[in-house]
């Protein structure tokens, strides 16, 4: 069982749809969460962290669920500029981002 | 504003040669990762380093070998290459806080072993 599992997709979506990604973790030790952004042929780009409290960046919502160990990002009003594929990432310590854990990616494809 | 430069972009390599990927960070980082991405499989961790002198094996070491002489520097060493080495190979550094902290990516070495 891989440690970070989401639906690898395609999600095509069209402009300013509202669409959600999930993703679940197995090492009920890991201590935060992130959501990253990769562009094709790029490096993944922090998108934002996840906390148990939920938190919100504009039109990206993340959310925390620490019991089922569940990870969720929501994007309202797509834009195309959104069409990216997005990681879901474990850090099993605190204070450091030198063991990240990384999910397979889900790819996102806004159309007109 | 640099961040973190890797280098070489592309590279391809026989089987059996060995190469090593540079990997240079002007943001005085303590903490320095190298993954590789294959399709399907999301980033593994290759090694890292928590500091100069110090580094420790990740997910998928063999193969590998790093060191950390400077804070700036860490490069990866592939000492007989092999054709399931053929992937993109993504450095990263990180600061220590009390928190969650961000990982910064250089723009990745594209390998192919033939």
């Amino acid at each position: 069982r891989k440690e970070v599992e989401q639906d690898p997709g395609p999600f095509n979506v069209p402009e300013g749809a509202t669409v959600a990604f999930n993703c679940t973790y197995s090492n009920s030790a890991s201590q935060s969460f992130f959501w990253y952004r990769q562009d094709c042929r790029k490096e993944p780009k922090l998108l934002m962290s996840v906390y148990s409290s939920g938190n919100e960046d504009g039109r990206f919502t993340a959310q925390l669920n620490r019991a089922s160990q569940y990870i969720s990002l929501l994007i309202r009003d797509s834009k195309l500029s959104d069409s990216a594929t997005y990681l879901c990432v474990v850090n099993p310590v605190t204070g450091t981002a030198s063991k990240l854990t990384f999910g397979t990616g889900t790819r996102l494809q806004v159309t007109l | 504003n640099a961040g973190v430069t890797q280098t070489p972009k592309f590279q391809v390599l026989k089987t059996g040669q060995s190469m090593t990927l540079q990997c240079a960070q002007d943001m005085n980082h303590e903490y320095m990762s190298w993954y590789r991405q294959d399709p399907g499989m999301g980033l593994r961790l290759i090694h890292y380093s928590v500091g100069a002198g110090i580094t420790d094996q990740g997910e998928v070491p063999n193969g590998y070998n790093v060191s950390r002489s400077t804070t700036e520097d860490f490069p990866l060493r592939l000492l007989s290459a092999a054709p399931s080495q053929t992937s993109v190979y993504f450095c990263a550094s990180s600061y220590s806080t009390g928190g969650a902290t961000e990982a910064f990516f250089g723009q990745g070495t594209r390998l192919t072993v033939v």
